[in-house]
């Protein structure tokens, strides 16, 4: 099993759409979690951290199932910029070394 | 605001070459990372580093590899003798500390071509 594990896409989505991507992840000893954004060819950016009991930023909000491992992302009013791929990230509480683990990601495309 | 710089953007080389990856981590930042991507697969993480000696390292960083902060400002990866799978992506990151939420911060990657 992957260590995270997430559906590649593409979700193509009308603009002003709501769109739900999911993750889960093998190890339940995973310490951290986080949903990171990247645009095509460019670094990975810090989204959003997800906390135990559910976060929100705007248009964003972050869900985490520990019994289930599993993790989510919802885009509310999804926006043409919204198109990327949407990375699912963990943190395993290894020997110090603070190593993130990525998923192979699930890209957006938001059309007119 | 503060960020994470790389250099080279983009680097090819022959196979069997050695080559340097330079990055400029944030300043204030402690602990710094290396990634790599190869083209249409996920990120990987290879290396960290804190206080001056290598943290954790993934089954990726063999022996060809290595990591250096030659100074106060620099942070390298050396590939010793560079193959063809090597091409990929490379993303130096940085963070404050290493518990918890704590963000790495990635910078714009260098692109690493084995011809």
């Amino acid at each position: 099993r992957k260590e995270v594990e997430q559906d590649p896409g593409p979700f193509n989505v009308p603009e002003g759409a709501t769109v739900a991507f999911n993750c889960t992840y093998s190890n339940s000893a995973s310490q951290s979690f986080f949903w990171y954004r990247q645009d095509c060819r460019k670094e990975p950016k810090l989204l959003m951290s997800v906390y135990s009991s559910g976060n929100e930023d705007g248009r964003f909000t972050a869900q985490l199932n520990r019994a289930s491992q599993y993790i989510s992302l919802l885009i509310r009013d999804s926006k043409l910029s919204d198109s990327a791929t949407y990375l699912c990230v963990v943190k395993l509480p290894t020997g110090g070394g603070n190593k993130l683990t990525f998923g192979t990601g699930t890209q957006l495309k938001v059309e007119l | 605001e503060p960020e994470v710089t790389q250099t080279p953007s983009h680097q090819v080389t022959q196979m069997g070459q050695e080559v340097i990856l330079r990055c400029v981590p944030i300043s204030n930042h402690l602990y710094f990372y290396w990634y790599r991507q190869i083209l249409g697969q996920k990120v990987e993480f290879l290396v960290s580093f804190y206080n001056n000696e290598i943290s954790e390292k993934s089954e990726i960083f063999d022996d060809q590899f290595s990591v250096e902060r030659p100074d106060g400002s620099n942070f390298t990866l050396k590939i010793r003798s560079t193959k063809l799978e090597d091409s990929a992506m490379y993303f130096c990151a940085s963070s404050t500390t290493s518990g918890g939420i704590n963000e790495q911060f990635f910078g714009p990657g260098t692109r690493l071509t084995v011809l």
